[in-house]
């Protein structure tokens, strides 16, 4: 089955700078990619998502690249704000009629003030 | 996007007793749901993927005697605990795909199980 990786599993970032998490995954067949952000107690909540004839997709602050051949994807934030705070999860899937997701390990992201 | 619903938010049961969860999709139909488990600052496990009008499909190591399952209208899922013990004290989240065209899941409140 799929095995998804996410790296760092903690991250500290200084307000206003930029943060990175990075998954890899296994599944050659994967092809959909989402990332997740939940506090504490709370749900997932879709923040971006990326499917595998896209290597790059940007929303605002937040952008995803894929490297499909290195089977590797990472999320990026840029202009960090304190609401940023919270865990994210990269996951992997093999797309519309297969959407069993296979989540990473979670990176806490902390933006200090 | 698309709004799951699941009740209870939080139970607390002793050992021994069986606990239902239910899952609603609110404003879409949802033809496969999903169950996963996750504990504390750990990630979401799959346990079980829910099909509408037939069994559903579990995950190795889960048990389904354990972990009923039941998918008996478009919007509704339930999962049942049977028989709990402090083990099975979790967070139990489900999610849904939100249409046909696409595969975007969206996720349930999640319901906190603590077993005495």
């Amino acid at each position: 089955g799929e095995n998804v990786e996410q790296h760092p599993s903690t991250l500290s970032v200084q307000e206003g700078d930029s943060a990175v998490i990075k998954c890899t995954y296994s599944d050659s067949a994967s092809n959909y990619f989402p990332w997740y952000k939940q506090e504490l107690g709370k749900r997932p909540q879709l923040i971006i998502d990326i499917r595998s004839n896209v290597g790059e997709k940007k929303d605002q602050r937040i952008a995803v690249t894929l490297n499909k051949t290195a089977k590797h994807f990472s999320l990026h934030i840029t202009e960090t704000q304190p609401e940023d705070s919270a865990v994210y999860f990269c996951a992997a899937s093999r797309g519309f009629g297969n959407e069993k997701l296979t989540f990473g390990t979670g990176t806490r992201l902390t933006i200090i003030p | 996007g698309a709004v799951v619903s699941q009740h209870p938010s939080r139970v607390i049961c002793k050992s021994g007793t069986s606990v239902k969860i239910e899952c609603r999709s609110l404003d879409f139909q949802a033809t496969t749901m999903f169950w996963y488990r996750q504990f504390p600052k750990k990630s979401l496990m799959l346990m079980a993927t829910s099909n509408e009008g037939s069994k559903a499909t579990y995950e190795q190591g889960v048990e389904k005697d354990k972990f009923l399952i039941n998918h008996a209208s478009l919007t509704l899922s339930t999962l049942t605990v049977t028989s709990a013990h402090p083990e099975d004290s979790s967070f139990y989240i489900c999610s849904a795909r939100e249409w046909d065209s696409n595969e975007k899941l969206f996720f349930g409140s999640g319901t906190q199980l603590s077993v005495l």
